[in-house]
């Protein structure tokens, strides 16, 4: 069985400060791990994956998470905010489980809100 | 390249009803997944179609049903609507290990 935890429901930044969103996952076999970001009203948009390559990924828009074996995390940051990243952001881990090819499970989302 | 669509955009419905969602996926998927997004929460898995055949299910009862076709479009049929299952139904296409997903249709069951 695979789950997802995200340590903060809402987390409020100042514009150009540091993002720091968290996620720790549970999985029984090696994870594909991934951030999403859902906009008000939209479907979810991928950010960037994690699928054993290099533990340090880069996504789009400035994002990068890093993925961390021994601490089963893979928390996401970006260096400065900007208003444009106020959005819901999903990890999330899928495998090939139960006979589905890479299912993902996720969390349950941080609202990220930026202040001007 | 088009990327996945989902119709409608937004339905209403009443409780007993039965209910159709469609999705097109990315040129080149063959694979589509099926969640339910409740307000606030995060999507449940409800199913896989891989080359017309499900392929995994999450724990929805079976009022929830599929179908893929040919073109790999794919079909979430639901039946005797419930008001819990008011959401946003998300599609997603993958070809190897990475989903993308549809803008969803929102449900709304009175």
């Amino acid at each position: 069985a695979q789950s997802v935890t995200q340590l903060g429901s809402h987390v409020s930044v100042s514009e150009g400060a540091l993002v720091l969103l968290r996620c720790n996952y549970s999985s029984s076999v090696p994870p594909y791990l991934f951030w999403y970001v859902q906009y008000p009203n939209q479907g979810l948009q991928l950010l960037l994956k994690y699928t054993s390559a290099a533990t340090l990924v880069k996504g789009i828009n400035g994002f990068e998470a890093e993925f961390k074996k021994s601490e089963t995390s893979f928390h996401l940051t970006k260096p400065s905010a900007h208003m444009s990243d106020a959005a819901e952001y999903f990890c999330a881990v899928s495998s090939r489980s139960g006979g589905s090819n890479y299912k993902l499970t996720f969390g349950k989302g941080t609202l990220l809100t930026v202040n001007p | 390249e088009t990327g996945v669509t989902q119709s409608p955009t937004h339905l209403i419905k009443t409780r007993g009803q039965q209910v159709t969602l469609r999705c097109s996926s990315q040129s080149g998927h063959n694979t589509v997944s099926w969640y339910q997004q409740a307000l606030g929460q995060g999507p449940q898995f409800i199913f896989q179609y891989y080359r017309e055949e499900e392929n995994g299910r999450g724990n929805f009862p079976p009022r929830f049903s599929g179908l893929q076709f040919p073109n790999y479009s794919s079909e979430l049929n639901v039946n005797a609507l419930e008001l819990d299952d008011s959401a946003l139904y998300l599609c997603a296409s993958s070809s190897l290990d990475t989903q993308y997903f549809g803008p969803g249709t929102r449900l709304t069951v009175l």
